[in-house]
């Protein structure tokens, strides 16, 4: 079972709606959660950090459900620019060293 | 700052040729850390230095892989002899933890898109 697991899309949605994606993990002994985004041929950059009480930045909630071990990255109001990949990232020690594993993304694809 | 620096952007280069990708990572970070990124397995850590000592490489795929930090400010990342199989974008990324706690992540630099022929 991979380390951190996301629905590859794309999400393809218009201007102006609400998407959601989820992100599932498999050490429940994982600490640090993040969500990054990565543009076209571009390299990926820190979007939020994902608080166990949950978080909101703007038109972006992310939340943290620990018994279910899962992640999830809320978008309000979709911009066109919006449109990217969307990394589920999580802290992990699987060789005694702590490091970030990165899932393989979700695409969003925002649409006029 | 400029941000993590990597060269060259672009290696187009023939089977059994040697490779060198370069890093030059954000100063006062003392974390470094070398990815590979294909769009069947993601984004892989292959090896990460603290202090400009190697402290995890488990993710390097082989002994054709080798990887240096020979002081703060550079690191390289060989591949000797490449394969097509290596043809794949290279990150370099750089922080001050390894746990990108902080609400500072890992910085990446813009990548080395390696086409191995």
């Amino acid at each position: 079972r991979k380390e951190v697991e996301q629905d590859p899309g794309p999400f393809n949605v218009p201007e102006g709606a609400t998407v959601a994606f989820n992100c599932t993990y498999s050490n429940s002994a994982s600490q640090s959660f993040f969500w990054y985004r990565q543009d076209c041929r571009k390299e990926p950059k820190l979007l939020m950090s994902v608080y166990s009480s949950g978080n909101e930045d703007g038109r972006f909630t992310a939340q943290l459900n620990r018994a279910s071990q899962y992640i999830s990255l809320l978008i309000r109001d979709s911009k066109l620019s919006d449109s990217a990949t969307y990394l589920c990232v999580v802290l992990g020690m699987n060789t005694g060293f702590q490091k970030l594993v990165f899932g393989t993304g979700t695409r969003l694809l925002v649409s006029p | 700052d400029a941000g993590v620096i990597q060269s060259p952007r672009h290696e187009v280069t023939e089977m059994g040729q040697e490779v060198t990708l370069r890093c030059k990572p954000i100063s006062g970070h003392d974390y470094l850390f070398w990815y590979r990124q294909t769009m069947m397995r993601g984004l892989e850590l292959l090896i990460y230095f603290n202090n400009n000592v190697p402290i995890d490489d488990s993710g390097m795929p082989e002994d054709r892989f080798s990887a240096k930090m020979p002081n703060a400010s550079f690191s390289t990342l060989k591949i000797q002899p490449s394969e097509p199989r290596d043809s794949a974008v290279y990150f370099c990324a750089s922080s001050l933890n390894p746990t990108g706690g902080g609400g500072y992540g890992y910085t990446f630099g813009s990548g080395t898109r390696l086409t191995v022929v």
